[in-house]
């Protein structure tokens, strides 16, 4: 069982629509989570980064951590094109080592 | 500014060639990595710079050497390369290594 489980997709949803993405991991000292977006053949850009449990917001994007479910998930509202990417959710204990998920395709259709 | 810069953007060696990538920052972090990418995979972690020390190798093998000559700069030396080392190169930087890391752009490379 891989420590970082991540749906790769595609995911196709029309434009304007509310994308859910999901990780689940089985690593309980996981205390860092991340989601960064990667566009064909670039570098992955940060999105969002959550220590420990909660929620966050920005702009178009909500982040949501559960640790009791050991459950991550990035919502981008009002999704647009240029949202067309790869999601990577990325998770360390100790800040140094990320492991990331298989890292999911979106595809928003206008 | 959040940016790491990486050069070259492409490079295509042969196998008994000798390069290097070079990755640069300049927003004070003091922990860099090297990460590899294959075609439809996530990154995977090759080595850790902690405050111009490595103090993480993930079991790497010795064609490929890296450097930290000072706290912005770090290199990747190349020499005797497979063809399946071919991927994307990525560098990516944190402040003091517990917090976010941001990356490049990555160098994509490819070995005949």
């Amino acid at each position: 069982q891989k420590e970082v489980e991540q749906d790769p997709g595609p995911l196709s949803v029309p434009e304007g629509a509310i994308v859910s993405l999901n990780c689940t991991y089985s690593n309980s000292a996981f205390q860092y989570f991340m989601w960064y977006r990667q566009y064909s053949r670039k570098g992955p850009e940060l999105l969002m980064y959550t220590y420990s449990s909660g929620n966050k917001e920005d702009g178009r994007f909500t982040a949501q951590v559960d640790k009791s479910s050991k459950y991550i998930s990035l919502f981008i509202r009002d999704s647009q094109p240029s949202d067309s990417a790869t999601y990577l959710c990325a998770m360390s204990a100790d800040g140094n080592k990320l492991v990331f998920g298989a890292g999911t395709i979106l595809r928003v259709k206008s | 500014d959040t940016e790491v810069t990486q050069t070259p953007k492409h490079l295509v060696m042969g196998m008994t060639n000798k390069k290097s990538l070079k990755c640069e920052q300049h927003m004070g972090h003091r922990a860099m990595y090297w990460y590899k990418q294959k075609a439809k995979k996530p990154p995977e972690l090759m080595f850790v710079y902690s405050y111009e020390k490595l103090s993480i190798n993930e079991s790497v093998p010795s064609r490929f050497s890296p450097e930290c000559p000072n706290s912005s700069l770090l290199n990747l030396h190349l020499h005797a390369l497979q063809p399946e080392d071919s991927a994307l190169y990525l560098c990516a930087s944190s402040q003091t290594g517990r917090e976010t890391q941001y990356f490049g752009p990555g160098t994509r490379l490819l070995v005949l």
